[in-house]
């Protein structure tokens, strides 16, 4: 399975402004997945991020308010911009299984926890 | 649009007890259903993955069944433990290399 780490783990932040959020993988993968999970609900997508092209954005999430980087196959960011009280929640990037096998099990990282005030 | 549904929402039950949590789904066209454990502000941690061409898989204490053709899941856990206190997260996958269509979670507790 895969080792991916995120930072920050969590964080506080002030309205209007921006938090950007590091996911790191342990192995070359071509594809990540960034959901975010608001407080009592399940995981959405907001966005894939493949190594190489723009990210696909889910509907309802836009490259304003979650521009995406992916400068290599190891390594992603998230931006929050302009955050508001209602951008609080967890916020996990994943990949699918690397180990060759066509199962498509899928790994996420500890989440970032972030409260907007 | 694949929707994932699980039931119930929450359960309580006495240590020693087994337990089944259930996952259906709308669109039967899975590549396949993966069964998650998420702890309180944390990640998620992948318990068990069913190929759609697969009818069970077991780890442990825990046994998840998957009717395709029906769109359920379920999720067997034998002899239920304090520590085995946590959300279950049911989720299913489109195609190989897809994101996951994720349920809205089981919370369950296991009381001494």
């Amino acid at each position: 399975s895969a080792v991916i780490s995120q930072k920050p783990s969590r964080d506080i932040c002030q309205r209007g402004t921006s938090l950007t959020i590091q996911c790191q993988v342990d192995s070359q993968v071509t594809m990540m997945f960034w959901y975010r999970q608001q407080p009592g609900q399940s995981l959405t997508l907001i966005a894939t991020a493949n190594q190489g092209s723009e990210a696909t954005y889910e509907s309802g999430f836009v490259i304003d308010k979650f521009p995406i980087s992916r400068p290599n196959l190891t390594f992603s960011t998230l931006t929050v911009s302009n955050m508001s009280p209602e951008d609080s929640s967890i916020y996990l990037c994943s990949v699918p299984d690397i180990a060759g096998r066509a199962y498509n099990e899928q790994f996420f990282g500890p989440g970032t926890r972030l409260t907007v005030l | 649009k694949q929707e994932v549904t699980q039931i119930p929402a929450a359960l309580s039950v006495p240590e020693g007890e087994n337990l089944v949590l259930n996952c259906s789904f709308t669109d039967s066209a899975i590549y396949n259903l993966q069964w998650f454990r998420q702890d309180p502000g944390k990640g998620l941690t992948s318990l068990l993955l069913i190929q759609s061409s697969q009818r069970e898989q077991t780890s442990g204490r825990l046994n998840a069944s998957l009717d395709k053709s029906s769109g359920r899941s379920t999720l067997y856990i034998a002899a239920s433990q304090p520590g085995d206190s946590a959300t279950y997260l049911c989720a299913v996958s489109p195609n190989s290399g897809y994101a996951l269509n994720f349920g809205k979670g089981t919370s369950l507790l296991v009381t001494p």
